[in-house]
């Protein structure tokens, strides 16, 4: 069956800009986590949705970043002012019971 | 809180030798442990995991892996090393709440020679 996707699979961006990124997670999976793969900070948690409560943002950086999930199912990660610390791999995944299916990331690029 | 260590950031082997990949964690329960392996610009991908049911656990391309509670470890073994097995690997612990959020280690490349 399919996967968790992720679009785009890469994207470059000037400073300042803002960027949306976004994750189709495995259908029926309620439970969605974006984390960040970065050369100085390793893989890091991010946010994370569970149905309808309310998500747990306790991961995110500073209030640049966003996240929402609409409908139960896709979920975009904005990022406003991109700066060039937020260089990254973004990774997407969805969970069935207590294992996490991840998705192929997004490599972002902050020139 | 909790927390995982993993011991060496490289680790190299010879093709048909074991590997050992080492992890230590933190934690004031008996955790859940995962190992992640992501390979060259793939996705990461579930090897195994302990959840208390036995202590040993087979993984997925002959690894395994034992939670030793008096050793907080949870270290990542296989008996003889494979060109493919060449990636990076990731020792994980999750928090005793619901969430499962994942909190990973800082990751072992793996390089085998031939």
């Amino acid at each position: 069956g399919a996967g968790v996707s992720q679009s785009p699979s890469n994207k470059v961006t000037e400073k300042g800009k803002d960027v949306e990124l976004r994750c189709d997670p495995i259908s029926g999976h309620t439970a969605l986590y974006w984390y960040r793969q970065s050369l100085g900070q390793g893989l890091e948690f991010l946010i994370y949705f569970q149905g309808n409560s309310a998500p747990d943002k306790s991961g995110l950086p500073s209030d640049r970043f966003s996240a929402e999930r609409t409908g139960g199912s896709v979920s975009t990660l904005t990022i406003q002012r991109t700066q060039q610390e937020d260089s990254a791999v973004y990774l997407c995944a969805s969970r069935r019971g207590d294992e996490q299916y991840f998705g192929p990331g997004t490599r972002l690029t902050v020139t | 809180a909790q927390s995982v260590t993993q011991l060496d950031s490289h680790v190299s082997v010879s093709e048909g030798t074991p590997v050992l990949l080492r992890c230590n964690y933190s934690s004031s329960y008996s955790p859940s442990l995962f190992w992640y392996v992501q390979h060259p610009n793939k996705g990461l991908q579930l090897l195994l995991k302990y959840t208390s049911a036995a202590t040993l656990v087979k993984g997925i391309n002959g690894f395994e892996a034992e939670f030793k509670k008096s050793e907080t470890s949870f270290h990542l073994t296989k008996p003889s090393a494979h060109m493919s097995d060449a990636a990076e690997y990731f020792c994980v612990v999750t928090p005793m709440d619901s969430s499962y959020k994942l909190i990973f280690g800082s990751g072992t490349r793996l390089l085998v020679r031939p």
